[in-house]
């Protein structure tokens, strides 16, 4: 099984700093997920990646698949960007669970204004 | 834009009732999937569907089923809610392959009293 663990659990910033957010993950895999939740429960789906680096407006998402481990960057942090950010990593094998995901347990960001 | 929708955002029910949590997408995937989400847990999946009629279970299935007859819709059915059910639930769905962006609905809401 894969094991997916995120850091920090918990994140304070103040408006205008760069913040980062650590994923690692134990199996090789395919894609990674990177998913923001907002108080009140939707989950929108980020970036998905498999080598390298993608930028979309303020976030940048990185990964290592040798190191099996991947970085969500926000620059410039606005009070908006205050939500719970969640890694997911697809299971180690298919027969059934494909498009399945195995999700960490979320950093949940403050930014303060 | 894509959808996925979730019939109901809060719902009270008392033990013992049956539930029926409806999720229904417009963008012909094959895959659908039912998650709770708890404090402290993060996302566990309950069941998925990786096409009609059929389903498997996930990492917690007890207590739960699921119905799908059409491709779009996919129910989770609590035949006789108890306390511990009292959860975020998430539908979500992606296109057959892993490494698909997964679009989630935005949760339901159940209290059991």
């Amino acid at each position: 099984k894969n094991e997916v663990e995120q850091s920090p659990q918990n994140l304070t910033a103040q408006e205008g700093e760069f913040i980062t957010i650590n994923c690692s993950y134990s199996v090789g895999i395919s894609a990674l997920h990177w998913l923001q939740q907002h108080p009140g429960g939707g989950i929108v789906s980020l970036f998905m990646l498999s080598s390298g680096k993608k930028k979309h407006g303020r976030l940048i998402a990185t990964i290592n698949i040798q190191e099996k481990h991947s970085s969500l960057h926000i620059t410039a942090s606005h009070p908006r960007d205050s939500a719970v950010y969640i890694c997911a990593v697809p299971p180690p094998s298919y027969g059934g669970s494909q498009g399945n995901l195995i999700f960490g347990k979320g950093t949940k960001l403050s930014v303060k204004p | 834009d894509v959808k996925v929708t979730q019939s109901s955002r809060y719902l009270v029910k008392r033990t013992g009732e049956k539930v029926f949590l409806e999720c229904v997408q417009d963008m012909d995937h094959e895959n659908m999937f039912w998650y709770r989400q708890d404090p402290g847990l993060g996302l566990r999946l309950i069941y998925f569907s990786y096409d009609v009629k059929m389903k498997e279970k996930g990492d917690i299935p007890e207590g739960y089923s699921v119905s799908r007859e059409k491709k779009e819709r996919f129910s989770l059915i609590l035949e006789s809610a108890s306390t511990n059910q009292t959860s975020m639930y998430l539908c979500a769905s992606s296109l057959g392959q892993t490494g698909n962006t997964i679009y989630f609905g935005e949760g339901s809401w159940l209290t059991v009293v």
